[in-house]
């Protein structure tokens, strides 16, 4: 079946740093969405991309729909404590059933 | 709006006991989803909605059984749970069709069998 691979695993990194992570997959998607999931809720959407080379932002975070529409990236600039949590992309399988794949998830930790 | 709500929020069975998970949206969205999550997995698909009535099997059905009698509401069972059961579970809704509805999550239940 589809897969998404998500990279890196975990993070953890000083507060005021920039984040980046990706994930790519080998189907072609047309639609990617960037999800958090903070401790003990259910994960709740960041982003969505619908266009092959769209670049779009959400305050500190950008999100980027790969030309190939096999890959996505997020970056979050200047990283604060409540940036915990963990980062999931998801890929759009239909638009008729709204069926996602969802990547393993980033765990990102900041140290104040 | 209370949005997704998922009831109960824990619940520990006994390998072979039977539940029922019961997930409610405010919002009058037509599809309805059921995900597991566990750890370095991200969330798969157990079943799904596309209205009301209507069921389909999703990446990891097998074990679980679905209804979805009225439009809020989509009921997730274990009829003889395993240990292999024993994970976080996510109900999710959207609205309509297109490309442009996305999935808004409830808050989870977490499920452990013993």
């Amino acid at each position: 079946g589809q897969q998404l691979n998500q990279s890196p695993q975990s993070m953890f990194i000083q507060e005021g740093e920039d984040v980046s992570m990706n994930c790519t997959s080998s189907s072609i998607f047309n639609t990617w969405l960037w999800y958090k999931q903070d401790p003990g809720e259910g994960p709740v959407l960041l982003i969505a991309l619908y266009k092959a080379g769209e670049l779009t932002s959400n305050g500190r975070l950008t999100a980027q729909f790969g030309i190939t529409r096999k890959d996505s990236f997020l970056n979050i600039s200047a990283s604060i404590p409540s940036d915990v949590g963990i980062y999931f992309c998801a890929g759009r399988v239909s638009s008729n059933t709204g069926k996602l794949i969802f990547g393993q998830g980033t765990t990102l930790q900041v140290k104040p | 709006n209370a949005g997704v709500t998922q009831t109960p929020k824990f619940r520990v069975l006994k390998t072979g006991q039977s539940m029922t998970l019961l997930c409610a949206q405010d919002m009058n969205h037509e599809y309805m989803y059921w995900y597991r999550q566990d750890p370095g997995m991200g969330l798969r698909l157990i079943h799904y909605s596309v209205g009301e009535g209507t069921t389909a099997k999703g990446e990891v059905p097998d074990g679980y059984n679905v209804s979805r009698l009225k439009k809020q509401n989509f009921l997730l069972g274990l009829e003889s749970a395993a240990p292999s059961q024993t994970s976080v579970y996510f109900c999710a809704s959207r609205s309509g069709t297109g490309s442009k509805y996305e999935q808004y999550f409830g808050p989870g239940t977490r499920l452990t069998v013993t």
